[in-house]
């Protein structure tokens, strides 16, 4: 499978815990995206990587989120101390390309539960 | 306030008929939009896009109408079949606004047999 990987499927936590989630590009992609859907709602812009620079930030992302990609391979986001409101799917997106704004490749997404 | 509105939650179609999804937009930068779209359970797939130097984009039975002007795109999908039955995004990009995508709320059509 040559796709957008993303683990885990599911992950459900208790208000106050740290999670973190994994994401695997296409292997030959240079940018990393993250996004976060609620129900209802379309995608919304979280983050983004070119390489290992992550050069942009939704002012979405409060401190309590984090995201890494060492070596601009696969990525991670974290989110600590998490709130129900932090209840959602948690969508990679990865994408080749310089200059113009490619399409990007979606993951399956790991949906997050807060309890 | 939605940059990209789609404010048809839902959409019915007869199989085999045409199927048109709209798609609104607020920002006058953006200038590059793609469609999406989503099975339950999987992630969105790309399906079509279309830059602002065109007003037509065309790829098999989808094809992707913009109009600067009015600040509106459509898809339109012809003809439709069952397989197509998901939810749509319509999303917008700008060079100037950053490599992210700013998506709708997504519009869920089904295809009746």
């Amino acid at each position: 499978d040559t796709g957008v990987s993303q683990n885990p499927r599911h992950k459900i936590t208790k208000r106050g815990q740290n999670v973190t989630f994994r994401c695997d590009p296409i292997s030959e992609h240079n940018r990393l995206y993250w996004y976060r859907q609620t129900l209802g709602q379309g995608p919304e812009f979280l983050t983004y990587f070119q390489n290992e620079a992550q050069l942009e930030k939704s002012r979405l992302l409060s401190d309590r989120f984090s995201a890494e990609r060492p070596k601009g391979s696969f990525s991670t986001l974290e989110i600590q101390r998490t709130e129900q409101g932090d209840s959602a799917m948690y969508l990679c997106a990865s994408s080749l390309g310089q200059g113009l704004i490619p399409e990007a490749f979606f993951g399956q997404g790991t949906r997050l539960t807060v309890v | 306030d939605q940059q990209v509105k789609q404010n048809s939650p839902s959409l019915s179609v007869q199989e085999g008929r045409i199927s048109i999804l709209n798609c609104d937009y607020t920002n006058s930068m953006f200038d590059y939009f793609l469609w999406y779209k989503k099975y339950p359970a999987e992630g969105p797939t790309f399906l079509i896009s279309i830059s602002s130097i065109k007003d037509k984009n065309e790829d098999g039975r989808f094809t992707v109408f913009l109009n600067k002007s009015a600040k509106h795109l459509s898809l339109h999908i012809v003809p439709s079949q069952p397989g197509d039955s998901a939810v749509y995004f319509c999303a917008a990009s700008a060079d100037n606004y950053g490599q992210n995508f700013v998506f709708g709320p997504g519009t869920r059509l089904s295809v009746l047999p």
